[in-house]
């Protein structure tokens, strides 16, 4: 597709069940990267694949947190035991690697996480 | 680690008349690349304007350019001609290295008055 897909647009979780968040990236996109914006509004990156392949995980918490993206699928983040504090918007972004020399990520709307 | 700093938390600025928001980052780079994203209240983030580091000149797009000064790090985004639209969240962003990821500041609320 010409834009970055992410479903679904709100997801609502009581604390301690599981959210999976999907993403599709722009058709030819091989990099994909998920940010975290909390209510006061900061970004914070998680997570970054090359095609199926993590990128960059240096942002990712060590528990509770995975991510994939295979082949011909969406990419998914999934969070095991939601806790209050990963209320927040999940935005994924994706990036041509041609296009290097710019590093523009084009942004998908975003799924808002709530967690009760 | 890099930084990127918005100390202005909010701004205000008449409709028609120019206001400059502010941003400065830290780095030890010496090639990067800078944004400034507008996020409206649908959430969405939309890419403004960017900079890459190696080019002298100041990037314009239409009523929004930007003062980068390299040394003092300093990358200000200056809208002329402001608009109710134009009434967001800014965000200064930077990146180093071939698909790396985005580090935001804080982000500044502009309000635009009629």
């Amino acid at each position: 597709g010409e834009e970055v897909a992410q479903t679904p647009k709100h997801l609502v979780r009581g604390e301690g069940q599981k959210a999976k968040l999907y993403c599709a990236p722009i058709k030819g996109h091989s990099y994909v990267f998920w940010y975290q914006q909390v209510l006061k509004n900061e970004f914070k990156f998680l997570i970054s694949f090359q095609n199926e392949n993590v990128f960059d995980e240096t942002g990712m918490p060590k528990e509770r947190f995975s991510a994939k993206c295979l082949p011909n699928s969406p990419c998914s983040l999934e969070i095991q035991a939601t806790k209050l504090e990963d209320s927040a918007v999940y935005f994924c972004a994706s990036s041509h690697p041609e296009l290097a020399l710019v590093n523009e990520q084009f942004f998908g709307p975003g799924t808002r996480l709530t967690v009760l | 680690a890099q930084t990127v700093t918005q100390s202005q938390p909010e701004m205000s600025v008449q409709e028609a008349e120019t206001v400059t928001l502010s941003c400065t980052y830290d780095t030890s780079e010496s090639d990067y690349y800078l944004f400034w994203y507008k996020q409206p209240p649908s959430r969405q983030m939309i890419l403004v304007i960017r900079q890459e580091a190696y080019k002298q000149q100041n990037a314009t797009e239409n009523r929004f350019s930007v003062n980068f000064q390299k040394a003092a790090k300093s990358f200000s985004l200056k809208i002329s001609d402001s608009q109710l639209g134009d009434a967001a969240m800014y965000f200064c962003a930077y990146l180093t290295g071939a698909n790396s990821k985005l580090t935001f500041g804080k982000g500044i609320t502009l309000s635009v008055r009629p």
